[in-house]
């Protein structure tokens, strides 16, 4: 089954203790992106990768760090999270970053306290 | 810059009636155009999508929505809403020329009353 796989789901750590979200895709996709969806903001894209050890900024990167080793695996790393990085946040892979259909994981809840 | 907008952070409709759900978007140049769900506690699903060819496009889950470039829109439509309806659901764009990331819209939720 074509599926994007988040870890943890749902998370909650103090302010400052550095923190990975795992993200798979079992599709062979080359792009793939990491989205935070806050109340009346939609999907904000954090950053993205076009293909292995190509990774770019997106509209909102500050404070996340992420690396592109392998092409299924795309990791999101805060590495001193705040409590304005409590959020939902979810992953996404597709083809192609254009006409292409993105598949999204099922999302990681954050809570930053 | 291209941007999207959507009308009405939260919709409303009886079971049974029809379903619309507003997309602008400003773009210098035509763009791809989603629909995607968000039902609760999943990730967002493609409902349908515009790229080129036929502006009347058909989804998922009987909806259906209609690209029209003068009046740079993608409304959302479906005939008769149904109680598993009940999601959030987002607009998005990306351009032909730079597509390297997907904008999407702040979402609407719709609600589905008996």
């Amino acid at each position: 089954e074509a599926q994007v796989t988040q870890n943890p789901r749902y998370l909650i750590t103090v302010t400052g203790k550095k923190l990975t979200v795992t993200c798979s895709q079992n599709m062979n996709h080359e792009y793939m992106s990491w989205y935070r969806q806050d109340p009346g903001l939609g999907l904000r894209q954090i950053y993205y990768s076009m293909n292995v050890e190509v990774t770019d900024k997106g509209d909102v990167p500050e404070g996340y760090k992420v690396s592109r080793k392998e092409k299924r695996n795309f990791p999101l790393i805060l590495e001193s999270p705040s409590p304005n990085q409590t959020s939902l946040y979810f992953c996404a892979s597709s083809l192609s970053p254009g006409n292409t259909e993105a598949f999204f994981g099922q999302g990681t809840r954050l809570t930053v306290v | 810059a291209q941007s999207v907008t959507q009308l009405g952070s939260h919709v409303s409709v009886s079971e049974g009636a029809l379903v619309l759900l507003r997309c602008n978007y400003s773009s210098s140049v035509p763009p791809y155009l989603f629909w995607y769900v968000q039902y609760p506690n999943q990730g967002l699903q493609l409902l349908l999508k515009y790229t080129t060819g036929a502006t009347l496009v058909k989804g998922i889950n009987g909806f259906e929505a209609e690209f029209k470039k003068s009046e740079t829109s993608f409304h959302l439509t479906k005939p008769s809403a149904h109680m598993s309806d009940a999601a959030e659901y987002f607009c998005a764009v990306t351009l032909y020329s730079s597509a390297s990331k997907i904008i999407f819209g702040s979402g609407t939720r719709l609600s589905i009353r008996p």
